[in-house]
């Protein structure tokens, strides 16, 4: 398994600023990924985080609006930019090893 | 390309009685196939995973899941509700073998548990 903390746990940010969402992993891991899940919805993978390699997105998300680091095995951060309203929801963390996905507790974050 | 199918945004049952949550999944290969539960404010949890061994996968809590192939489904069930299983549950696609992390979620089904 692995043990994830992401930092903050939760933010009211007022819109128009950014927020850098900390995802921290108990071990080495080649492999970590964002996720967002908007009020109500499923969970949206916004793009794949390896170490020493640029952050490949997914459809729908760019890195001038969700930039990545990934300085090391153990830590990555996302960074919500220029925040509005829509970007309210639940940012997850999470991390592969073997055939699993293990998921950090969420950073809830509420744009004013 | 895979999708998944959870058939009731919302399922109810007493406390005792059996739990049924439906999934339906599409993929063009063999796929892994889990569950993971979210309780509130709490992160993800993996319940159970089908990775091509026994159709018939037990998972934590006393859940179990069966992999149909021929029904593409993987339904969840447990014999008997607890108020702990009060929660939302997600079943996710990926394709098979280690390393395959393209996940893809389902819509979730929010399970409440009567008294």
């Amino acid at each position: 398994s692995a043990v994830i903390s992401q930092k903050p746990s939760r933010d009211i940010c007022q819109r128009g600023t950014s927020l850098t969402i900390q995802c921290q992993v108990d071990s080495q891991v080649t492999m970590m990924f964002w996720y967002r899940q908007q009020p109500g919805q499923s969970l949206t993978l916004i793009a794949t985080a390896n170490q020493g390699s640029e952050a490949t997105y997914e459809s729908g998300f760019v890195i001038d609006k969700f930039p990545i680091s990934r300085p090391n095995l153990t830590f990555s951060t996302l960074t919500v930019s220029n925040m509005s309203p829509e970007d309210s929801s639940i940012y997850l963390c999470s991390v592969g090893r073997g055939t699993e996905q293990f998921f950090g507790p969420g950073t809830r974050l509420t744009v004013l | 390309a895979q999708s998944v199918t959870q058939l009731d945004s919302h399922v109810s049952v007493s406390e005792g009685t059996p739990v049924l949550l439906r999934c339906n999944y599409s993929s063009s290969y063999s796929p892994s196939l889990f569950w993971y539960v979210q309780h509130p404010n709490k992160g993800l949890q993996l319940l159970l995973k089908y990775t091509s061994a026994a159709t018939l996968v037990k998972g934590i809590n006393g859940f179990e899941a069966e992999f149909k192939k021929s029904e593409t489904s993987f339904h969840l069930t447990k014999p008997s509700a607890h108020m702990s299983d009060a929660a939302e549950y997600f079943c996710v696609v990926s394709p098979s073998g280690a390393g395959s992390y393209q996940l893809t979620f389902g819509k979730g089904t929010k399970l409440s548990v009567i008294p």
